[in-house]
């Protein structure tokens, strides 16, 4: 079945510091894949998504490009701030239809100034 | 208002009480969501309306009852619960559009109801 394997964390990081948040998948076909962020106190929003092999999202200075060749959407950012600490999470869309996302269990980042 | 919004923030109820969650959405969505978020467990999808429509019941214990009076508003009936039914609620919303055309997946989130079961 689908699945999503995300790194455990916590990860704490000085300000400035080189972020990656590991995300592997198991899905048959073509998923379509996605970072989510949650703040302290907040409900997830949508961070970035690619729909197809070799694509690249990025937003708010995150990447992630997905890689079909080794089932992988890992989270990149090159100089982190006290303001990206929070909790990712890495998803993967299936089914055509918003319903049936599988979410990874989060990552928790801490940014330290 | 705009987005996602959920009410209470937080609840406190004992066993033997009932409570609802209530969730409104000002994106003109026509899909509705309620997840459970626990620790170290993955977001845990609960029920799906879709116009109105119920489209997901993920084997949700009875005590659990939601309902959908209309596109823009969301309930979850609370009864008798259990003290692992404690986590934080999340409502969400999306446009759905099941057949053909790919959906994007993204969904949007309210703050979610932080809920404790004395």
């Amino acid at each position: 079945g689908n699945s999503v394997t995300q790194m455990e964390g916590p990860v704490t990081l000085s300000e400035e510091a080189f972020l990656t948040i590991n995300c592997t998948y198991t899905a048959t076909g073509y998923p379509s894949l996605f970072w989510y962020v949650q703040y302290p106190g907040e409900g997830l929003q949508l961070l970035l998504k690619a729909t197809k092999a070799d694509d690249k999202g990025s937003n708010k200075g995150f990447e992630a490009t997905y890689r079909k060749e080794t089932t992988s959407f890992h989270l990149e950012k090159g100089s982190v701030q006290v303001s990206d600490s929070a909790v990712y999470f890495c998803a993967l869309n299936n089914a055509g239809n918003n319903r049936k996302l599988i979410w990874g269990l989060g990552t928790s980042l801490a940014v330290n100034p | 208002e705009t987005g996602v919004t959920q009410t209470p923030r937080h609840l406190v109820m004992g066993m033997t009480n009932k409570k609802s969650l209530k969730c409104e959405q000002h994106l003109g969505h026509n899909a509705m969501y309620w997840y459970k978020q626990s620790a170290k467990k993955p977001l845990e999808l609960m029920f799906v309306y879709s116009l109105e429509e119920r489209v997901e019941n993920n084997s949700v214990p009875s005590r659990f009852s939601p309902e959908c009076p209309n596109s823009s508003h969301l309930f979850l009936h609370l009864h008798t619960l259990q003290p692992e039914d404690s986590a934080l609620y999340l409502c969400a919303s999306s446009q759905d559009s099941p057949g053909t055309e790919p959906n994007t997946g993204e969904l949007f989130f309210g703050e979610g109801s932080r809920l404790t079961v004395l």
